[in-house]
């Protein structure tokens, strides 16, 4: 089943707007991933914020965590047109290996 | 280069034809899992491995076998496809944090 569900289900902006797109989740978690998918190509790893954290940054990606709201949101700055994919969020309840995803927030960057 | 290959990359068979969609992976990782990929249901989890030959059900394992002889291998069976089963397919190793996935298999069951 689903954990995590991402909102919005798709956004669109124009380059150089920043990009923000939430996770919320049902059960306590060790950590929270985010990943990107370009269209039909496998996912890739952004980032990882462990359930003792409350913020992360990687190059323009910045990662909140709130355990107390079950939320993550994932913001890109300064967008790009090659940012337009596919962002889903994972979450481990139990250990690493059991995660579970959401449907994903597709995101358009206009050039 | 650290990677995960999956075969056939496509895929169109008819129902009841057994079919094999081969994973490999090459950084060791003693995690493996696979997933389908559904318009609005994301990624589920169709079976993973801790180890060699320890396997364990997903949340969708209905019509798919797995086995794992091998540490870097781990094949995905459909043994009687059924055009339900018509899906994106990754395969995915792990650290035991971050899961490196292969580029896909799509496949069609008519």
């Amino acid at each position: 089943s689903q954990q995590g569900e991402e909102d919005p289900q798709a956004l669109s902006i124009q380059e150089g707007e920043n990009a923000t797109m939430n996770c919320s989740y049902k059960t306590s978690i060790n950590n929270l991933q985010w990943y990107r998918q370009n269209s039909g190509r496998g996912l890739v790893h952004l980032i990882l914020i462990r359930s003792n954290e409350r913020e992360k940054h990687s190059g323009r990606l910045r990662v909140t965590l709130d355990t107390s709201k079950k939320s993550s949101s994932l913001l890109i700055t300064a967008s790009r047109a090659a940012d337009t994919a596919s962002y889903f969020c994972a979450t481990d309840a139990y250990n690493n290996n059991d995660m579970r995803f959401g449907a994903g927030t597709r995101l358009t960057v206009k050039p | 280069e650290a990677q995960v290959t999956q075969n056939p990359r496509y895929l169109i068979t008819v129902t009841g034809k057994k079919l094999t969609v081969t994973c490999s992976q090459n950084m060791n990782h003693e995690y493996m899992s696979w997933y389908r990929q559904d318009p609005g249901l994301g990624l589920r989890q169709i079976y993973y491995s801790m180890n060699v030959e320890v396997t364990d059900k997903g949340d969708v394992p209905e019509g798919y076998k797995v086995s794992r002889k091998e540490k870097r291998n781990f094949p995905l069976i459909l043994e009687s496809p059924s055009p339900n089963q018509t899906s994106l397919y990754f395969c995915a190793s792990s650290t035991g944090e971050t899961q490196y996935f292969g580029p896909g298999t799509r496949l069609l069951v008519l």
